[in-house]
């Protein structure tokens, strides 16, 4: 399979602890993106990343929340003192800068349960 | 600011129906682009098209057609002769000439009952 993942699926925590979810897009696409999705709504941006370096992060990142893509492949999204209004489905997407658009691939998502 | 409307967030037809899902769209941007994405039960987001705010050509795929106007900043979808697999919800969205994110509406449940 050459489609984005995401691991885990699934992830219960309890409130208070930290998570780290990862992201392994598909191969050579140098932009990734974060999104979280909150029942009934729509995938809302989170941050991107083009190979190493972040640049652009949402309001809705707050300090409890970090992303990672150290080597320009694989991506992580930790946060930490989770909080019961953390519960979503985390998404990932990929895409190839190409000169005119960058069609994002979405991955299957993490859905993150905090009690 | 960009923003996605999708005013109805429920909709239910009988099997065979044509059914329209509404989207509106605010953008200062003059080169944008405007998708359709399904989201079935399982949860993962399906690319269905993709517009260029350059490209007002309608279009039709099968028993999906995309009618955009820039004129009232809407890109509606149809769906003609429903069928029970197309239940799922339906998310449009917009992304600026940068592409760096999407927008995307809260969404269209739709229902198709047999």
């Amino acid at each position: 399979d050459t489609g984005v993942s995401q691991n885990p699926r699934h992830k219960i925590t309890k409130r208070g602890q930290n998570v780290t979810f990862r992201c392994d897009p598909i191969s050579e696409h140098n932009r990734l993106y974060w999104y979280r999705q909150t029942l009934g709504q729509g995938p809302e941006f989170l941050t991107y990343f083009q190979n190493e370096a972040q640049l652009e992060k949402s309001r809705l990142l707050s300090d409890r929340f970090s992303a990672e893509r150290p080597k320009g492949s694989f991506s992580t999204l930790e946060i930490q003192r989770t909080e019961q209004g953390d519960s979503a489905m985390y998404l990932c997407a990929s895409s190839l800068e190409r000169h005119w658009y960058n069609e994002q691939f979405f991955g299957p998502g993490t859905r993150l349960t905090v009690l | 600011a960009q923003k996605v409307t999708q005013a109805q967030t429920e909709i239910s037809v009988v099997e065979k129906e044509d059914v329209t899902l509404d989207c509106v769209y605010e953008t200062r941007d003059t080169t944008y682009y405007l998708f359709w994405y399904k989201q079935p039960p399982s949860g993962e987001l399906v690319f269905l098209i993709r517009r260029n705010s350059f490209d007002e050509q309608n279009e039709i795929s099968g028993r999906y057609s995309w009618n955009f106007q820039k004129s009232t900043s809407s890109f509606n979808f149809t769906i003609t002769a429903s069928q029970v697999v197309d239940s799922a919800v339906y998310f449009c969205a917009l992304s600026g000439s940068s592409a760096s994110k999407i927008i995307f509406g809260s969404g269209t449940r739709l229902s198709i009952r047999p």
